[in-house]
């Protein structure tokens, strides 16, 4: 049961213009949503997050917007640089037995294109 | 900085053979996580521990698992007897601070069972 999907295994863009990845999840309880980016031989790091109270969070050429009736959010990125190409994976996050527990879906894998 | 520490970074070793996978953490933390990346699974929660103590192991795999942290700054995830199956990448990760909805993730021990 994976309560977190991300559809494209992979994704193609020219640099400068803007990458669109999507992540679906299932999970209603599902209250904080992140993105991460790994490099390869390297751990995941943060990127950027959103609340489910809210529906947009801007970080500089990084932008998450979250559909809750939908149960989508998406991260854009413009412009696109060929220093974005990496794996990105999107995460959610519930409350559970006294922590938060997150749920990762596989990944999309981001090449820009110079 | 993650402040996450792993050892051995990368593991070559025969089927049948006991690994031992280390996580050292170099400042607090609010909870430690083990996942484990494979490219059919992606990022799979195996464990996590709130205040050194095991909160939800229903991600480890079978009883050849054990993880432990014996103090606030350290932890184990032993195999054995190892499978080839076992072969993935082991991510040690923590969250830290107010909130606590963040995980940072160490660079990862690289497995290999042959």
């Amino acid at each position: 049961d994976q309560q977190v999907k991300q559809n494209s295994p992979s994704l193609s863009v020219q640099e400068g213009r803007i990458s669109i990845l999507n992540c679906d999840y299932t999970n209603s309880m599902f209250d904080y949503f992140l993105w991460y980016k790994k490099y390869p031989a390297e751990g995941p790091t943060f990127l950027i997050s959103i609340s489910s109270i809210k529906d947009k969070n801007e970080d500089g050429r990084f932008t998450v917007f979250l559909n809750k009736s939908a149960k989508h959010l998406s991260l854009h990125i413009v412009p696109s640089q060929p220093g974005d190409s990496a794996v990105y994976f999107c995460a959610a996050s519930a409350y559970q037995g006294g922590s938060e527990k997150l749920v990762f879906g596989k990944g999309t894998k981001l090449t820009v294109n110079p | 900085d993650a402040g996450v520490i792993q050892s051995p970074r990368h593991e070559v070793t025969e089927m049948g053979q006991e690994v031992t996978l280390r996580c050292k953490l170099i400042s607090g933390h609010n909870s430690l996580f083990w996942y484990r990346q494979t490219m059919m699974r992606g990022l799979e929660l195996l464990i996590y521990f709130n205040n050194n103590v095991p909160i939800d192991d229903s991600g480890m795999p079978e009883d050849r698992f054990s993880a432990k942290m014996p103090n606030a700054s350290f932890s184990t995830l032993k195999i054995q007897p190892s499978e080839p199956r076992d072969s993935a990448v082991y991510f040690c990760a923590r969250t830290w601070g107010a909130g606590g909805n963040t995980i940072y993730f160490g660079e990862g021990s690289w497995l290999t069972v042959v």
